[in-house]
């Protein structure tokens, strides 16, 4: 059975720190997609990135880093030099790749991040 | 601007009321969800539709079912409302097509929240 894991579930910093939200998962499959969804206090949630489990190279975007680490589980998110709009809700999610296509997301239960000026 | 629509962004029912809870999407997607969002619980499926007519259960279906007649519309039907369904209801959808097309990847409405008293 899949399953993710957000062991932080507050995290404050101070604006210009740079953050890491953790995530754990787990998964019998070989193929697997990972995600990472944002929800600022608006409440929509906005799609952050896609990775698949045979791409283990680290991607950055911008002030965003992700470390995606088979050998532990672990699918990472860095923030570097926060600020106050990075202010949200953070879910990590997982989907399983089978014959008959892949399976809902399952997601953790999320990080709440708070930036302060 | 592709979009998930739902169609009531705050709702309040009594106990024992049947309440339907509407998603329209403009992406042509073939896969919708519905998922509930609570504090300290992240999402959980509640159910799913990979095609007009079809529907699956996700992981928390009991006292709720849905509807799809169209391919844009996924409906959830609350059959008989009771307190412990108060929650924020997210409808999202997807494409099952490849990974560079975005397939998998989810567009969430901006939610529904529902309080039964």
């Amino acid at each position: 059975a899949q399953k993710v894991t957000q062991a932080q579930t507050e995290i404050s910093v101070v604006e210009k720190e740079d953050v890491t939200l953790d995530c754990v998962y787990e998964t019998r499959d070989t193929t697997y997609y990972l995600f990472w969804y944002k929800q600022p206090p608006s409440g929509e949630l906005v799609f952050l990135i896609r990775r698949n489990s045979f791409d283990e190279q680290n991607e950055i975007s911008g002030r965003y880093s992700w470390n995606f680490q088979k050998s532990t589980s672990s699918f990472n998110f860095t923030i570097t030099a926060s600020q106050v709009v990075d202010s949200a809700v953070y879910f990590c999610a997982l989907s399983e790749a089978e014959d008959s296509g892949n399976t809902p997301l399952v997601f953790g239960k999320g990080t709440r991040l708070s930036v302060i000026a | 601007d592709v979009k998930v629509t739902q169609s009531s962004r705050y709702l309040v029912k009594r106990t024992g009321e049947k309440v339907f809870l509407e998603c329209v999407q403009d992406m042509d997607h073939e896969n919708m969800f519905w998922y509930r969002q609570d504090p300290g619980l992240g999402l959980r499926l509640i159910y799913f539709s990979y095609d007009v007519k079809m529907k699956e259960k996700g992981d928390i279906p009991e006292g709720y079912s849905v509807s799809r007649e169209k391919k844009e519309r996924f409906s959830l039907i609350l059959e008989s409302a009771s307190t412990n369904q108060t929650s924020m209801y997210l409808c999202a959808s997807s494409s099952p097509g490849t990974e560079s097309s975005g397939a998998n990847v989810l567009t969430f409405g901006a939610g529904s929240r529902l309080t039964v008293l």
